[in-house]
């Protein structure tokens, strides 16, 4: 399966720290893009990678791609507990069309 | 205000019974897509659409069944077939499916079937 793994499955700070969490994936991919989940919501859309990027930043958030480790990482700073969610790596293959995505890391942040 | 609506939020049904979870778009949005989601787990694709009247399976299609008549619409029937159909499902579009675009998704629709 091209599914996706994050590491760690579940994760907990306090406010103010850095969360980071890792997607590892077995095929070639377009790009990654990860989502954010609040419990019982539809996913919501953070940031997206293409195969040839190394790095993107979108405010608090830094995501990373090593397509040679197959491997991605997705940082965010001075987490706030609004930032409390379950975050997905999503993978699009190299053959288009289909995103393939990860089990997800549960992020809880404490106030 | 645009976006995906999924209906109804919470669906009961029982067992061999047939039912339709509803997905609307007014995006203008040529792919749809429909995932499932177990607790706990990631999203499955189940069916997508790239364009109107065409729709293709996805991983776990088994015992579901979708149609694209307008672009704004891509309903899915969970058929007394699908041996497992209690999950939360969710739609989602984009733009185009040729290129890297990212999902929208809507609200959900969690199934319970007893």
């Amino acid at each position: 399966s091209q599914q996706g793994e994050e590491d760690p499955q579940a994760l907990s700070i306090q406010e103010g720290e850095n969360a980071t969490m890792n997607c590892s994936y077995k095929t070639s991919i377009n790009n990654l893009q990860w989502y954010r989940q609040n419990s019982g919501r539809g996913l919501v859309h953070l940031i997206l990678i293409r195969s040839n990027e190394r790095e993107k930043h979108s405010g608090r958030l830094r995501v990373t791609l090593d397509t040679s480790k197959k491997s991605s990482s997705l940082l965010i700073t001075a987490s706030r507990a609004a930032d409390t969610a379950s975050y997905f790596c999503a993978t699009e293959l190299d053959t288009g069309n289909q995103f393939y995505f990860g089990t997800g890391t549960s992020l809880t942040v404490i106030p | 205000d645009g976006g995906i609506t999924q209906s109804p939020k919470y669906l009961f049904r029982k067992e061999g019974q047939n039912v339709t979870l509803s997905c609307e778009q007014n995006l203008n949005h040529d792919a749809m897509y429909w995932y499932r989601q177990d607790p706990g787990q990631g999203l499955r694709l189940i069916y997508y659409s790239q364009i109107v009247n065409d729709f293709q399976k996805g991983d776990i299609a088994e015992g579901y069944s979708v149609s694209r008549e307008k672009k704004e619409s891509f309903p899915l029937t969970v058929t007394s077939a699908q041996k497992n159909p209690t999950a939360f499902y969710l739609c989602a579009s984009s733009i185009s499916p040729e290129s890297s675009y990212e999902q929208y998704f809507g609200p959900g629709t969690r199934l319970t079937v007893t």
